[in-house]
């Protein structure tokens, strides 16, 4: 199974909402991606876990708090968005990241999310 | 982070073969070459990376300049199913975590 879940598919919420995104991978991946992707521009990396901990933050808004309750699932919460944070949201895990070899990424298939 | 240049667009004939063009001539020693594509209302999609070899896999081949500040990706035959957004990224290596920097792609267009 090399698959990448992700739900919901679509997500309207309101700047004052707090609602989740869920990931999820059952390839025994040790590293997990959050990406933003805007319309017609590429995916930018928002935050990097390794090993169930978090090892990259690519300078997010703390409206943004993701979370890895373990090794299989990713989850980001999100509170307080403002409009311009409407994008698709994509995860992505890779097998490990190891000094000296390099993974691909498996992609889900992303959370298209609209704030009104 | 290290960058790359690609075209924006290119065309290609079903059933031809598609050459796909990608400088980083400030690529380092240690930097992979990945290349990933991104069909519409679809996430990225792992084509195939390399160091410093040509590989080849059942989707591309991927052929990289003796210097490595340039690559090509080859797909042998395409097909319709083969029209994406292709990405050609420098794997950074961030205080012992791998991250991948998308650049903009190249779109491909397949005329039947």
């Amino acid at each position: 199974d090399t698959e990448v879940t992700q739900t919901p598919k679509h997500l309207v919420m309101g700047m004052t909402n707090k609602k989740s995104l869920k990931c999820e991978q059952h390839m025994g991946h040790r590293a997990m991606y959050w990406y933003k992707q805007k319309a017609k521009k590429p995916p930018e990396l928002m935050f990097v876990y390794s090993y169930e901990k978090l090892s990259i933050n690519e300078s997010v808004p703390s409206r943004f708090s993701p979370e890895c309750p373990n090794s299989s699932l990713l989850n980001l919460h999100l509170h307080a968005l403002q409009p311009e944070d409407s994008a698709l949201y994509l995860c992505a895990s890779s097998q490990d990241t190891l000094a000296g070899v390099s993974y691909e990424q498996y992609f889900g298939p992303g959370t298209r999310l609209t704030v009104t | 982070d290290a960058k790359t240049t690609q075209p924006n667009s290119m065309e290609s004939n079903e059933e031809e073969p598609v050459h796909l063009p990608c400088n980083h001539s400030t690529i380092s020693g240690t930097d992979y070459i990945h290349w990933y594509r991104q069909l519409p209302s679809q996430g990225p999609e792992y084509v195939i990376h390399g160091l410093t070899s040509n590989v080849n896999n059942r989707m591309a081949s991927l052929a990289i300049a003796e210097d490595r500040k340039s690559s090509t990706l080859i797909l042998h035959r395409a097909t319709l199913r083969d029209a994406a957004v292709y990405y050609c990224i420098l794997r950074d290596w961030d205080f012992g975590n791998e991250k991948l920097t998308f650049g903009t792609g190249t779109r491909l267009t397949i005329i039947p």
